[in-house]
């Protein structure tokens, strides 16, 4: 399958966690990877391999992933946290598979 | 730091092709731990992937686009190129380019992204 299903929003209040899913066929034997874009932005990594934290991310993105599906979790979220946020793996089809993407409000 | 910068038309007449040039600075585009991709967002949706390259030449694409996809590299000028075909409105899109992680299939960098608009 070529599809990554993500919830299209998901509301949360500061100082409380975040979590984000993805899912999609056989996810857990595949590498997960999860993208941040705010507004008029570019993405940037924050999740590789699951759950591995790139230089210069905050320890507060962590991520997790287990048979179909793989979560992305904002612990302490900030306002600054407030973006859309895309899971992406490897596919035997397509190669690079993006998810359908999440919109986080912090409120 | 590893940078890259898209650069080409804004605006494509339906039916022309689109041409794109990502010039990358800061890394060899001949590594041979990456690919260098292209990947697209139409305007309030989400991304993409479009294809990418090795250094050597070998691309793969997506087959939804694949056979209106060339994708080309100039290792001496550190470049990487896109030309999509028969282009339609629906092609309107931010077009971005990224170093790829062979072994781990993270994308990272990313440019900063060129609007194109299909439009006659």
């Amino acid at each position: 399958s070529s599809e990554l299903t993500q919830p299209p929003s998901v509301s949360v209040s500061p100082g409380q966690t975040a979590s984000i899913t993805c899912s999609g066929d056989k996810l857990g034997v595949k590498y997960v990877c999860w993208y941040q874009q705010k507004p008029g932005q570019s993405p940037v990594l924050v999740i590789y391999q699951n759950a591995k934290r790139p230089s210069g991310i905050p320890e507060r993105f962590s991520g997790s992933s287990s048979g179909n599906t793989a979560t992305l979790t904002i612990s302490g979220t900030q306002t600054m946290d407030e973006a859309d946020y895309y899971c992406q793996a490897w596919d035997s089809s397509t190669a690079r598979v993006f998810g359908t993407g999440t919109k986080v409000t912090v409120l | 730091q590893v940078q890259l910068q898209e650069s080409g038309p804004g605006l494509v007449k339906p039916s022309q092709t689109l041409s794109l040039t990502c010039t990358v600075s800061g890394a060899s585009i001949s590594s041979g731990d990456y690919y260098w991709s292209w990947i697209r967002q139409p305007p309030g949706k989400g991304l993409e992937w479009i294809g990418y390259i090795y250094y050597s030449g070998s691309t793969y694409s997506n087959p939804s686009l694949k056979s209106r996809v060339t994708i080309s590299v100039d290792t001496s000028k550190n470049q990487f190129s896109l030309k999509l075909s028969s282009v339609t409105a629906a092609d309107t899109a931010v077009y971005y380019c990224a170093r790829d992680a062979v072994a781990t299939s993270n994308i990272d960098p990313w440019g900063q992204g060129t609007l194109v608009t299909v439009s006659s």
